[in-house]
């Protein structure tokens, strides 16, 4: 299995652009999340979804930030307009849905978004 | 309300020696579950060790091992014989079944291993 896969790995764009961020989780995971990393804010948990519904958005910051996942092997993150504060790592992670609280969750190798 | 609590910034230990990074988790739940990651410079997140709330026997993988106390609430993580390429940022993280399995993270201990 190639795990868990983001693109881009690196993104630099302006202040005010669109930036969306992608991720494929692992074959048959039916756990996606995604995490912001940064020195100031440590790991954030932005979203997560089960079976491609998003249960819980309480970690989105603000309206810029959406997500979504149309199907089962496909999420997005999108950043629209991006401001310098969004600059981060943005990781993805999927998971198992069967036995959830013992099942780890794979972490994508992440995006690293710089808005200048 | 913070979930995970790792009080320990920072932490220097030498080659050889075992070193214990330490996490305290806040939950009403009796079944949960709890993680350690590894993130090296590189970036990545490294799975590295579970451990269930009704497990009776301390998780162990390797060089890790977690040291669980299920009444104050704690699951440190022991690494013995530290090696060089253990110098890498440490998670704790939880999931309850009361929210929703989400995957909480602790803020994460810096381990620095000295030759």
């Amino acid at each position: 299995d190639a795990g868990v896969i983001q693109s881009p790995r690196h993104e630099v764009t302006e202040m005010g652009q669109e930036v969306t961020l992608r991720c494929k989780p692992i074959s048959g995971h039916d756990y996606l999340f995604w995490y912001r990393q940064t020195m100031m804010r440590g790991l954030e948990l932005l979203i997560y979804f089960n079976n491609n519904v998003p249960i819980d958005d309480s970690g989105m910051p603000e309206d810029r930030f959406s997500a979504k996942m149309p199907n089962a092997s496909f999420s997005t993150l999108k950043i629209q307009p991006s401001e310098p504060r969004d600059s981060a790592v943005y990781f993805c992670a999927s998971s198992l849905a069967r036995q959830p609280l013992n099942t780890e969750a794979f972490f994508g190798q992440g995006t690293r978004l710089t808005v200048v | 309300a913070q979930k995970i609590t790792q009080t320990q910034p920072g932490m220097f230990v030498q080659e050889k020696e075992a070193v214990t990074l330490d996490c305290t988790y806040d939950t009403s739940d009796q079944s949960y579950g709890l993680f350690w990651y590894k993130q090296p410079s590189s970036g990545e997140m490294i799975f590295l060790i579970y451990q269930g709330s009704y497990d009776e026997q301390n998780a162990t993988e390797g060089r890790y091992s977690l040291n669980f106390q299920k009444a104050r609430k704690s699951a440190n993580l022991v690494i013995s014989a530290s090696q060089l390429g253990d110098s890498a940022m440490y998670f704790c993280a939880m999931r309850e079944n009361s929210n929703d399995y989400k995957l909480s993270f602790g803020a994460g201990t810096t381990v620095t291993v000295r030759a």
